[in-house]
């Protein structure tokens, strides 16, 4: 079974916007990560927030992490073609396994 | 090698027959992890190794999977008598973290799997 649900499923921008996907999940966490796939790629990590931390920067990306609400929002600014791509948010569970969301799918237009 | 590389990275089996899919991790990592990703969903944990012990295979959905990692390096997913359900992309993950800690994943491109 999942931990997170994403939301939106699907999102469809035009370049140079902004994009906000977010992540709800279930049980108490120590982490939370972001990945992102690329259609018939594996997973390739982007920031990970740790349950005491509120924000974090990475370059163009922005994660939120609220324990209270247990949701996690990802924002990418100012978006290019490239970041099209499958978006997830995973929690951790025992043993140091990830628990994936059902992602969200960015499309973003030239 | 520099990332994880997972073979063959395309099969296709009729049913029944049994397939091996192999995952070679980034060298010294010692947690490696197998997922299970069913088209336009998220990836299911499958089973996880620590070195060559495999401390957890609560996610393997029958007893026609079986995974190995015996040198705690290159680790196997067997099935078994495959079925149509079967029929997915199969992830491997590595990551240097070990134990109760959960750190970045490294994953492979991924084995599909297609069940005739």
């Amino acid at each position: 079974s999942q931990q997170g649900e994403e939301d939106p499923q699907a999102l469809s921008i035009q370049e140079g916007e902004n994009a906000t996907m977010n992540c709800s999940y279930k049980t108490s966490i120590n982490n939370l990560q972001w990945y992102r796939q690329n259609s018939g790629r594996g997973l390739v990590h982007l920031i990970l927030i740790r349950s005491n931390e509120r924000e974090k920067h990475s370059g163009r990306l922005r994660v939120t992490l609220d324990t209270s609400k247990k949701s996690s929002s990802l924002l990418i600014t100012a978006s290019r073609a490239a970041d099209t791509a499958s978006y997830f948010c995973a929690t951790d569970g025992t043993w140091g396994k990830l628990i994936f969301g059902q992602g969200t799918e960015l499309s973003v237009k030239p | 090698g520099a990332g994880v590389s997972q073979s063959p990275r395309y099969k296709v089996a009729k049913r029944g027959q049994d397939v091996a899919l192999r995952c070679d991790p980034i060298s010294g990592h010692v947690s490696l992890f197998w997922y299970q990703q069913a088209l336009g969903q998220g990836p299911e944990f499958l089973t996880y190794f620590q070195n060559e012990a495999q401390l957890d295979k609560s996610g393997l959905p029958s007893d026609r999977f079986f995974a190995e990692r015996p040198e705690g390096s290159v680790s196997t997913l067997k099935i078994q008598r495959t079925q149509q359900e079967d029929s997915a992309v199969y992830l491997c993950a590595s990551s240097s973290a070990g134990g109760m800690n959960t750190g970045e994943l490294f994953f492979g491109e991924g084995s599909r799997l297609t069940v005739l």
